[in-house]
């Protein structure tokens, strides 16, 4: 059963710690993505991924970092610098080069910070 | 000016309605375009994509671009409470750009 999957469902965080978002693929997609939604935001890019150990910071990287040191995972971390974390985390893929934008989504993993 | 303007309702019909749903830009550099669907809670899934100008239909669904207008469509012909759910449009000006999302339109179908 291909698609993206993406864990924890619901993740809880104290203020002050780091934790690490985890996200999957088994399509075979060269590049991924991490979006953050808020209420009336729209989608915001955290950071991309077009090639295994590169990546590129997108629109609202301050906060997070990333590493993509295998073809089918790309976790994110939201650290403690992070100010306002709590929001609907959402991971995507796209298969390569001359398709990057038909970009498939995971089920997404909310945080909220306590 | 924000670079995808889109009217986030929310938008309710009755069952059976047209729906249109709309956004415009102003990076005349965009030449892909896409509609997805986001149910509550869940993660986007992607409904239309279109290349440049004209029209692309889908069983009950028509994506419409007018580049000269900056302006795309979504219709959705008899439509269903099934339906009802957030609608995103993105577009982006290359093949390995990254996309550019409106905020979303939240469209209620009532039976």
């Amino acid at each position: 059963d291909g698609g993206i999957t993406q864990s924890p469902k619901y993740l809880f965080r104290k203020e002050g710690q780091n934790v690490t978002l985890s996200c999957e693929q088994n399509l075979n997609h060269d590049a991924m993505y991490w979006y953050r939604q808020d209420p009336g935001q729209g989608l915001r890019l955290i950071y991309y991924s077009q090639i295994v150990n590169d990546f590129q910071k997108g629109d609202i990287a301050e906060g997070y970092s990333v590493s993509r040191e295998k073809k089918e995972s790309f976790p994110l971390t939201v650290t403690s610098a992070q100010k306002n974390p709590t929001a609907f985390y959402l991971c995507a893929s796209s298969q390569d080069r001359a398709r990057y934008n038909e970009q498939f989504f995971g089920p997404g993993t909310r945080l909220t910070v306590l | 000016q924000k670079e995808v303007e889109q009217d986030p309702g929310p938008l309710s019909v009755p069952e059976g309605a047209i729906v249109s749903l709309n956004c415009t830009y102003s990076n005349s550099a965009f030449q892909y375009f896409m509609w997805y669907r986001q149910y509550s809670r869940k993660g986007p899934e992607l409904l239309m994509y279109t290349y440049s100008s004209g029209n692309k239909e889908d069983g009950r669904f028509t994506a419409q671009v007018d580049k000269s207008s900056k302006y795309i469509s979504l219709f959705i012909r008899d439509s269903q409470p099934s339906d009802s759910a957030t609608y995103l449009c993105a577009m982006s000006d290359a093949g390995n750009t990254p996309l550019v999302f409106g905020k979303g339109t939240r469209l209620s179908v009532i039976a």
